[in-house]
């Protein structure tokens, strides 16, 4: 079974700085792929990044890049120039064959984030 | 556009109760799962639909969770006889297609309260 961990239950920022959230994962699996989730405080979990693991150039939306390190299973965020609207808790999340028929993402305990005005 | 919604947003029950929960996926999307969300934890798979087929219920934790999704749009998921343990918020998830690729939406969850 694919396992995720992620090591840091907490993390904070300064406004306008950077912060890079750290997460690996466990899988036999060579096709598969990676998300980072974002759950705002009581709002609805959205996807922040995607990357496939076939893919050896490393996803970037917008501040939201990743350092993908497919031998390490290493998979981490970097958020750029942080903003308040960025504090939340960050899910590292693997999506793969369950071998059941389904694609169901299995989650990390999760990151929470706290940006410092 | 309307996203995935979820009734209803809160919901207390007493140990023993029976309790139902629904979801209204994203209209066209094939698949959808449904996520236990304990306190301070991360979702754990339940149970996935394609269309109104179950196809892995491997997640429910006891016999006395049941989903269904008759007509492959709406979902509800049953719990009977709740147990303090099953406090929890339950999320519900839709995607277009079946595979890793399709991103999932999420709703907003349903919080259950077992007292």
């Amino acid at each position: 079974a694919q396992t995720v961990t992620q090591s840091q239950p907490e993390m904070s920022v300064q406004e306008a700085e950077t912060v890079t959230l750290s997460c690996t994962y466990d899988t036999s699996e060579s096709d598969y792929y990676l998300f980072w989730y974002k759950q705002p405080p009581s709002r609805q979990m959205i996807l922040v990044i995607r990357q496939e693991a076939y893919k050896q150039q490393n996803a970037t939306e917008n501040r939201f890049s990743v350092n993908f390190q497919k031998a390490a299973k290493s998979f981490s965020l970097k958020i750029s120039d942080s903003q308040l609207g960025d504090a939340a808790m960050y899910f590292c999340a693997y999506g793969g064959d369950s071998g059941a028929g389904s694609y169901q993402l299995t989650f990390g305990k999760g990151t929470k984030l706290s940006v410092i005005p | 556009g309307a996203g995935v919604s979820q009734s209803p947003r809160y919901k207390v029950a007493k140990r023993g109760q029976d309790v139902a929960l629904r979801c209204d996926p994203i209209s066209g999307h094939v698949s959808l799962f449904w996520y236990q969300q304990a306190l301070g934890q991360g979702p754990e798979f339940l149970t996935y639909f394609q269309n109104e087929a179950q196809l892995d219920k491997s997640g429910l934790p006891s016999d006395r969770f049941f989903a269904e999704r008759p007509e492959g749009s709406v979902s509800t998921l049953k719990i009977q006889r709740t147990q303090q343990e099953d406090s929890a918020v339950y999320l519900c998830a839709s995607s277009l297609e079946q595979g890793s690729y399709y991103e999932q939406y999420f709703g907003p969850g349903t919080r259950l309260t077992v007292t």
